[in-house]
């Protein structure tokens, strides 16, 4: 059974920064492309990040551009996101989502819990 | 603000048919192809369309997906009150060089 397990949110301050961890598991991981996906509190979904099986292709929104940083370690079946210059907009539910090949696509055929960021003074 | 606009809200009885739009350009949908989620209230969203019209292995055939020019759409047929949830379509576009989620439909089953 494919597992997605989201950590590391949380509330801090405007300007600090927050990593977020994702747990894969029931899955061959370093055989796919993984996403990070966020949905601010009442709204809709917002595609943040995407990295591909081996990290040679990485995409990111104009948002978080610049501040924010996906990450892989393939032998610890682990996703990341670092977060800097962390700013009130960003507050949201952050989901892991996986995607259904090695290579960034739109096709997210497996969705983590999510883990809630709150960022506020 | 989404490049993929979709209506807010749309309804309909039990056993009826539904369908939700999602309109785009030339960059998004009009080149590339459009996946659509169902998020149930209080969960993770879930793959229900991919590929304009291909459905992953445990949608039911009730739920369709069309492409047209820039345009896409989403039909439920025989509407079921677990159908209700929020429906959101999403598409690269090449222009922004992102991925893009239009704003969500929610349905209600009256």
């Amino acid at each position: 059974e494919v597992q997605l397990v989201e950590s590391g949110g949380g509330l801090v301050q405007p300007g600090r920064s927050l990593r977020l961890s994702c747990a894969a598991s029931g899955f061959t991981f370093d055989d796919y492309a993984m996403h990070w996906v966020r949905q601010a509190p009442g709204k809709g979904l917002e595609w943040v990040s995407g990295i591909s099986w081996n990290s040679g292709s990485i995409g990111y929104a104009d948002s978080v551009k610049g501040r924010f940083t996906i990450s892989r370690d393939n032998a610890k079946n682990s996703l990341y996101l670092q977060m800097n210059s962390l700013r009130a907009e960003d507050t949201a539910l952050y989901y892991c989502a996986k995607d259904s090949l090695p290579s960034v696509t739109t096709i997210f055929d497996y969705w983590g819990q999510g883990t809630l960021v709150t960022v506020s003074s | 603000q989404s490049v993929l606009t979709q209506p807010p809200s749309a309804s309909g009885t039990p056993g009826q048919r539904v369908t939700i739009s999602c309109s785009g350009s030339s960059s998004n949908i009009g080149s590339n192809t459009v996946n659509w989620y169902q998020q149930l209230p209080g969960t993770a969203p879930k793959l229900l369309i991919y590929s304009n019209n291909q459905r992953p292995s445990g949608v039911p055939d009730r739920f369709s997906g069309s492409k047209s020019g820039t345009s896409a759409s989403l039909a439920i047929s025989g509407l079921q009150s677990e159908d209700e949830a929020d429906y959101y379509c999403a598409a690269w576009d090449d222009s922004l060089n992102g991925l893009w989620f239009g704003g969500g439909t929610k349905l209600t089953v009256l």
